[in-house]
């Protein structure tokens, strides 16, 4: 079984600032995805970002990038240039790859604040 | 294009009371999933749906929960005899299909029971 560990229940950062969230897991899984997931006051459950196991390099979006270390099993988000929109609960996510269908497991979540 | 709904967003039920949760899933989606998420947590996985077939039920909390997708789009999860320890939001999510990892889910259903 695998399992995902959110170690920051809150965490806080001023607009415009850098803000680094953490996530491990555990699995005996070669193929899997990682994913960080953000929820909104409003509750819908948005992709932020997601990476292949199999691929070396980090995934970035736009101010949103991952490092993803493997061996460490370790895969934080890093937010750039902090907005107030991204005020939000974020959940790091597991999902084996493969032949699985893509059930998601999630780590209990950071509420992360962006203050002006 | 129309993105995952889900209905009731807001159910207050008595204890004891069944309760009917509804998804639309993304049109042409073959993957359906169900999560319970509790206050302050992260989502837990309770069902999924392949098409019509019911492939993973292991989520499941107790025999009081069923799920359906009789014709493998809109899916209903059903708890009868409600307690008050099934209070959450129940997600619903959809993907292409197996090997499409990226689920997109619905604003759930906030289930309070009284």
């Amino acid at each position: 079984a695998q399992t995902v560990t959110q170690s920051q229940p809150e965490m806080s950062v001023q607009e415009a600032e850098t803000v680094t969230l953490s996530c491990t897991y555990d699995t005996s899984e070669n193929n899997y995805y990682l994913f960080w997931y953000k929820q909104p006051p409003s509750r819908q459950m948005i992709l932020v970002i997601r990476q292949e196991a199999y691929k070396q390099q980090n995934a970035t979006e736009n101010r949103f990038s991952v490092n993803f270390q493997k061996a460490a099993k370790s895969f934080s988000l890093k937010i750039s240039d902090s907005q107030l929109g991204d005020t939000a609960m974020y959940f790091c996510a597991f999902s084996a790859g493969g032949t699985s269908y893509g059930k998601l497991t999630f780590g209990q979540g950071t509420i992360l604040t962006v203050h002006p | 294009g129309a993105g995952v709904s889900q209905s009731p967003r807001y159910k207050v039920a008595k204890r004891g009371q069944d309760v009917a949760l509804r998804c639309d899933p993304i049109s042409g989606h073959v993957s359906l999933f169900w999560y319970q998420q509790a206050l302050g947590q992260g989502p837990e996985f309770l069902t999924y749906f392949q098409n019509e077939a019911q492939l993973d039920k292991s989520g499941l909390p107790s025999d009081r929960f069923f799920a359906e997708r009789p014709e493998g789009s809109v899916s209903t999860l059903k708890i009868q005899r409600t307690q008050q320890e099934d209070s959450a939001v129940y997600l619903c999510a959809s993907s292409l299909g197996p090997g499409f990892y990226e689920q997109y889910f619905g604003p759930g259903t906030r289930l309070t029971v009284t």
